[in-house]
Protein backbone atom coordinates (compact mmCIF):
# COMPACT_ATOMS: atom_id res chain seq x y z
CA UNK A 1 0.00 0.00 0.00
CA UNK A 2 2.05 3.43 -1.15
CA UNK A 3 -0.53 5.62 0.65
CA UNK A 4 -1.73 9.06 -0.60
CA UNK A 5 0.52 10.72 -2.68
CA UNK A 6 0.58 14.25 -3.57
CA UNK A 7 2.67 16.33 -6.04
CA UNK A 8 4.57 18.30 -5.59
CA UNK A 9 6.00 18.50 -2.26
CA UNK A 10 6.65 22.26 -2.21
CA UNK A 11 5.91 24.63 -4.86
CA UNK A 12 7.01 28.15 -4.97
CA UNK A 13 5.53 30.69 -7.31
CA UNK A 14 4.41 34.45 -7.70
CA UNK A 15 1.39 35.98 -7.12
CA UNK A 16 -0.98 35.53 -10.24
CA UNK A 17 0.24 32.62 -11.55
CA UNK A 18 -1.63 29.16 -12.06
CA UNK A 19 -0.86 26.42 -9.33
CA UNK A 20 -1.66 22.68 -9.83
CA UNK A 21 -1.60 20.76 -6.96
CA UNK A 22 -1.98 16.76 -7.43
CA UNK A 23 -3.26 13.53 -5.59
CA UNK A 24 -3.29 9.67 -5.72
CA UNK A 25 -6.00 8.18 -3.28
CA UNK A 26 -5.02 4.71 -2.03
CA UNK A 27 -6.05 2.16 -4.74
CA UNK A 28 -9.76 1.12 -3.57
CA UNK A 29 -10.52 4.16 -1.55
CA UNK A 30 -13.59 6.03 -2.74
CA UNK A 31 -13.67 9.16 -0.89
CA UNK A 32 -11.13 11.63 -1.31
CA UNK A 33 -11.03 15.12 0.11
CA UNK A 34 -8.70 18.77 0.26
CA UNK A 35 -7.62 20.23 3.13
CA UNK A 36 -6.19 23.65 3.93
CA UNK A 37 -3.82 24.16 6.66
CA UNK A 38 -2.45 27.16 8.66
CA UNK A 39 -1.27 28.39 11.09
CA UNK A 40 -4.52 30.73 11.67
CA UNK A 41 -7.26 28.60 10.71
CA UNK A 42 -5.59 25.29 11.18
CA UNK A 43 -6.96 22.44 9.37
CA UNK A 44 -10.33 23.67 7.03
CA UNK A 45 -12.01 21.10 4.50
CA UNK A 46 -12.04 22.85 0.95
CA UNK A 47 -13.45 20.26 -1.09
CA UNK A 48 -14.56 16.32 -0.96
CA UNK A 49 -15.42 13.44 -3.77
CA UNK A 50 -16.84 10.35 -3.39
CA UNK A 51 -16.75 8.21 -6.13
CA UNK A 52 -15.85 10.80 -7.73
CA UNK A 53 -18.23 13.48 -7.72
CA UNK A 54 -17.92 16.53 -5.45
CA UNK A 55 -20.07 16.10 -2.65
CA UNK A 56 -19.40 19.33 -0.87
CA UNK A 57 -17.20 22.29 -2.20
CA UNK A 58 -18.59 24.89 0.35
CA UNK A 59 -15.03 25.08 1.84
CA UNK A 60 -13.31 26.56 -1.21
CA UNK A 61 -12.45 29.77 -0.56
CA UNK A 62 -12.80 31.71 -3.61
CA UNK A 63 -14.25 31.19 -7.61
CA UNK A 64 -10.01 31.10 -7.45
CA UNK A 65 -10.04 27.66 -6.25
CA UNK A 66 -11.03 24.40 -8.12
CA UNK A 67 -11.14 21.11 -8.12
CA UNK A 68 -11.69 18.06 -10.42
CA UNK A 69 -11.26 14.42 -10.10
CA UNK A 70 -11.57 12.34 -13.33
CA UNK A 71 -11.16 9.32 -12.06
CA UNK A 72 -10.59 6.81 -9.60
CA UNK A 73 -6.99 7.76 -9.19
CA UNK A 74 -6.43 11.40 -9.65
CA UNK A 75 -7.39 14.60 -8.66
CA UNK A 76 -6.15 18.09 -8.99
CA UNK A 77 -6.60 21.51 -7.01
CA UNK A 78 -6.08 24.15 -8.86
CA UNK A 79 -5.82 27.78 -8.14
CA UNK A 80 -5.63 30.67 -10.64
CA UNK A 81 -4.71 33.45 -10.01
CA UNK A 82 -3.06 32.73 -7.08
CA UNK A 83 -2.30 35.08 -4.29
CA UNK A 84 0.17 35.11 -1.10
CA UNK A 85 -2.90 34.86 1.18
CA UNK A 86 -3.26 31.13 -0.59
CA UNK A 87 0.37 30.29 1.30
CA UNK A 88 -0.12 26.91 3.44
CA UNK A 89 0.05 22.97 3.09
CA UNK A 90 -2.62 21.74 1.07
CA UNK A 91 -3.43 18.39 2.26
CA UNK A 92 -5.67 15.24 0.17
CA UNK A 93 -6.74 12.30 1.83
CA UNK A 94 -9.09 9.43 0.88
CA UNK A 95 -11.12 6.43 2.46
CA UNK A 96 -13.77 4.37 2.23
CA UNK A 97 -17.21 5.97 1.55
CA UNK A 98 -18.91 2.92 3.58
CA UNK A 99 -18.77 3.12 7.51
CA UNK A 100 -16.84 5.46 9.66
CA UNK A 101 -13.47 4.93 8.02
CA UNK A 102 -10.51 6.95 9.12
CA UNK A 103 -8.76 9.34 6.61
CA UNK A 104 -5.85 8.56 5.26
CA UNK A 105 -3.57 11.80 4.14
CA UNK A 106 -0.61 12.04 2.07
CA UNK A 107 2.39 14.33 3.07
CA UNK A 108 0.70 17.63 1.84
CA UNK A 109 1.96 20.01 -0.71
CA UNK A 110 3.71 23.46 0.88
CA UNK A 111 2.41 26.41 -1.34
CA UNK A 112 4.23 29.63 -0.93
CA UNK A 113 3.62 32.80 -3.04
CA UNK A 114 5.19 35.19 -3.35
CA UNK B 1 -23.28 21.26 12.64
CA UNK B 2 -20.33 19.55 14.63
CA UNK B 3 -17.45 21.09 16.48
CA UNK B 4 -14.14 19.94 18.45
CA UNK B 5 -12.66 21.80 20.92
CA UNK B 6 -8.81 21.52 21.86
CA UNK B 7 -8.66 23.53 24.80
CA UNK B 8 -4.31 23.50 24.94
CA UNK B 9 -2.99 24.96 22.05
CA UNK B 10 0.83 23.91 23.74
CA UNK B 11 1.67 21.32 26.30
CA UNK B 12 5.13 19.94 27.51
CA UNK B 13 5.86 16.49 29.58
CA UNK B 14 9.44 15.32 30.61
CA UNK B 15 10.63 12.26 28.49
CA UNK B 16 9.08 9.23 30.67
CA UNK B 17 5.96 10.58 32.00
CA UNK B 18 2.54 10.50 30.87
CA UNK B 19 0.68 13.36 29.99
CA UNK B 20 -3.31 14.25 29.05
CA UNK B 21 -4.22 16.12 26.31
CA UNK B 22 -8.23 17.15 26.12
CA UNK B 23 -10.79 17.37 23.63
CA UNK B 24 -14.32 17.84 24.02
CA UNK B 25 -17.26 18.65 21.03
CA UNK B 26 -20.28 19.12 20.27
CA UNK B 27 -23.10 16.72 18.57
CA UNK B 28 -26.32 16.11 18.12
CA UNK B 29 -25.62 12.50 16.75
CA UNK B 30 -25.41 9.02 18.73
CA UNK B 31 -23.14 7.49 16.68
CA UNK B 32 -20.20 8.68 15.46
CA UNK B 33 -16.26 8.12 15.72
CA UNK B 34 -13.59 9.97 17.46
CA UNK B 35 -10.04 10.11 16.73
CA UNK B 36 -6.38 11.56 17.62
CA UNK B 37 -4.20 12.21 14.60
CA UNK B 38 -0.15 12.93 15.00
CA UNK B 39 1.45 15.52 12.75
CA UNK B 40 4.99 15.50 13.71
CA UNK B 41 7.24 18.43 12.02
CA UNK B 42 7.86 15.75 8.99
CA UNK B 43 3.94 17.46 8.74
CA UNK B 44 2.59 13.84 7.96
CA UNK B 45 -0.82 13.02 9.40
CA UNK B 46 -0.79 9.89 11.41
CA UNK B 47 -3.72 8.40 12.52
CA UNK B 48 -3.11 7.33 16.41
CA UNK B 49 -6.35 6.02 18.06
CA UNK B 50 -9.90 5.67 17.27
CA UNK B 51 -12.87 5.34 19.38
CA UNK B 52 -16.63 4.07 18.42
CA UNK B 53 -19.12 6.26 20.26
CA UNK B 54 -21.03 3.19 20.45
CA UNK B 55 -18.37 1.17 22.98
CA UNK B 56 -17.87 1.98 26.57
CA UNK B 57 -14.51 0.46 26.73
CA UNK B 58 -12.32 2.96 26.33
CA UNK B 59 -9.82 2.59 23.01
CA UNK B 60 -6.06 1.95 23.59
CA UNK B 61 -3.06 1.51 21.29
CA UNK B 62 0.08 0.60 23.10
CA UNK B 63 1.13 3.97 25.24
CA UNK B 64 -1.63 5.54 23.66
CA UNK B 65 -5.01 5.45 25.59
CA UNK B 66 -8.58 7.54 25.49
CA UNK B 67 -10.67 8.47 28.01
CA UNK B 68 -14.25 8.59 26.36
CA UNK B 69 -16.85 10.53 28.26
CA UNK B 70 -20.25 9.71 26.37
CA UNK B 71 -22.06 12.17 27.89
CA UNK B 72 -19.80 15.09 28.82
CA UNK B 73 -18.89 15.10 25.01
CA UNK B 74 -14.79 14.49 26.09
CA UNK B 75 -12.50 12.39 24.42
CA UNK B 76 -9.05 12.82 26.39
CA UNK B 77 -5.46 11.77 24.98
CA UNK B 78 -3.35 9.65 27.52
CA UNK B 79 0.15 9.42 26.33
CA UNK B 80 2.36 6.97 28.46
CA UNK B 81 6.07 6.48 29.22
CA UNK B 82 6.22 9.88 26.58
CA UNK B 83 9.07 9.26 24.12
CA UNK B 84 10.95 12.42 22.48
CA UNK B 85 9.36 10.98 19.10
CA UNK B 86 6.24 11.88 20.48
CA UNK B 87 6.63 15.65 20.23
CA UNK B 88 4.05 16.89 17.60
CA UNK B 89 0.72 18.49 16.88
CA UNK B 90 -1.86 16.46 17.78
CA UNK B 91 -5.30 16.63 16.15
CA UNK B 92 -8.72 15.26 17.88
CA UNK B 93 -11.41 14.81 15.26
CA UNK B 94 -14.69 14.10 14.77
CA UNK B 95 -16.47 11.80 12.13
CA UNK B 96 -20.30 12.03 11.21
CA UNK B 97 -21.77 9.59 8.54
CA UNK B 98 -24.76 10.46 6.47
CA UNK B 99 -26.08 9.18 3.09
CA UNK B 100 -23.06 11.23 1.17
CA UNK B 101 -20.25 9.35 3.21
CA UNK B 102 -17.83 10.58 5.65
CA UNK B 103 -17.09 14.10 7.17
CA UNK B 104 -13.69 14.51 9.57
CA UNK B 105 -13.93 18.13 11.41
CA UNK B 106 -10.88 18.77 13.55
CA UNK B 107 -9.68 20.27 16.32
CA UNK B 108 -7.48 23.51 16.73
CA UNK B 109 -4.72 21.13 17.55
CA UNK B 110 -2.35 21.06 21.01
CA UNK B 111 1.32 21.07 20.26
CA UNK B 112 3.05 18.77 22.49
CA UNK B 113 6.95 18.98 23.39
CA UNK B 114 8.60 16.19 25.27
CA UNK B 115 11.58 16.99 26.81
CA UNK B 116 14.87 15.15 27.68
Amino acid sequence: DAGVIQSPRHEVTEMGQEVTLRCKPISGHNSLFWYRQTMMRGLELLIYFNNNVPIDDSGMPEDRFSAKMPNASFSTLKIQPSEPRDSAVYFCASSLVAGYSPLHFGNGTRLTVT
Amino acid sequence: AQTVTQSQPEMSVQEAETVTLSCTYDTSENNYYLFWYKQPPSRQMILVIRQEAYKQQNATENRFSVNFQKAAKSFSLKISDSQLGDTAMYFCAFISHNNAGNMLTFGGGTRLMVKP
